[in-house]
C-alpha cells in the first residue's frame, strides 16, 4: 500500500537553530514528494517537491528537503528557524498507482512551534 | 501566478439545508480539481477527483448524492453539500492542477469553513 508518515506529531526548536521535520513514504516506483505549509485556516502552500535528480531540493522561504532512497525518506529541513515558520506542515506523495489521476497521498502533518 | 480561490471562506447553515462551495483557478486552466475535507488536527482527506466536463470520481466511503461536484469549465468546480448535518461540519479545501511554469502541479485554495448548526 502506498502511504506517508510523519512520526511527529509536533516539532519544537528555538529560533535560530536548524529545523528537521520528518517524512519517510512508501510507494511503487519512483516517487514524486512534496512538502505543503498550512497556516491556521488557511489551504495548503507548496513549498517544494522531488521529481528527479539532485537528491537535496530546495524550495521557498529558506527550506529544503533531502531525498534518500534507500532510507525512503525526504525530511524537510531549514539551518535556522523563524518564528513565523511556526505552522503545520504535511508530507506528500503522488499516487503512482494506475488510473489515480494525479491523486495526493498526504501524511497527517506535524505541526512546528518556533520559540522565540 | 497559479492562484486558486474558493467561496466563501466561511459559512454557517442550518441543518436539512444545502451550501454550495466555490473553487476557482484564477490564472490557468485546471484540468482537474480535487475537493478535500480536513478535520482539526487532522490530515486532509480527499473527497473526490473532478475533470471539466465529466462526472466526479468519488473516494471510497464519500456519499455522491450528499456531496455533489460540477466542474462545467476549466476554471471553477463547485461542491454543494446537501441537507446538511452538523457531523458535515468541517474545512473543505480544493486544488487545482494545471500547466503553470511549463509543469503540471496541485494548486490549493484557502478553504472554507462550513458550520451546520
Amino acid at each position: 500500500a502506498q502511504s506517508v508518515a510523519q512520526p511527529e506529531d509536533q516539532v519544537n526548536v528555538a529560533e535560530g537553530n536548524p529545523l528537521t521535520v520528518k517524512c519517510t513514504y512508501s510507494v511503487s516506483g519512483n516517487p514524486y514528494l512534496f512538502w505543503y505549509v498550512q497556516y491556521p485556516n488557511r489551504g495548503l502552500q507548496f513549498l517544494l517537491k522531488y521529481i528527479t535528480g539532485d537528491n537535496l531540493v530546495k524550495g521557498s522561504y529558506g527550506f529544503e528537503a533531502e531525498f534518500n532512497k534507500s532510507q525512503t525518506s525526504f525530511h524537510l529541513k531549514k539551518p535556522s528557524a523563524l518564528v513565523s515558520d511556526s505552522a503545520l506542515y504535511f508530507c506528500a506523495v503522488r499516487d503512482m498507482r494506475s488510473g489515480a489521476t494525479n491523486k495526493l497521498i498526504f501524511g497527517t502533518g506535524t505541526l512546528l512551534a518556533v520559540q522565540p | 501566478g497559479a492562484v486558486v480561490s474558493q467561496h466563501p471562506s466561511r459559512v454557517i447553515c442550518k441543518s436539512g439545508t444545502s451550501v454550495k462551495i466555490e473553487c476557482r483557478s484564477l490564472d490557468f486552466q485546471a484540468t482537474t480539481m480535487f475537493w478535500y475535507r480536513q478535520f482539526p488536527k487532522q490530515s486532509l482527506m480527499l473527497m473526490a477527483t473532478s475533470n471539466e466536463g465529466s462526472k466526479a470520481t468519488y473516494e471510497q466511503g464519500v456519499e455522491k448524492d450528499k456531496f455533489l461536484i460540477n466542474h462545467a469549465s476549466l476554471t471553477l468546480s463547485t461542491l454543494t453539500v446537501t441537507s446538511a448535518h452538523p457531523e458535515d461540519s468541517s474545512f473543505y479545501i480544493c486544488s487545482a492542477r494545471g500547466r503553470v511554469t511549463g509543469s503540471y502541479e496541485q494548486y490549493f485554495g484557502p478553504g472554507t469553513r462550513l458550520t451546520v448548526t
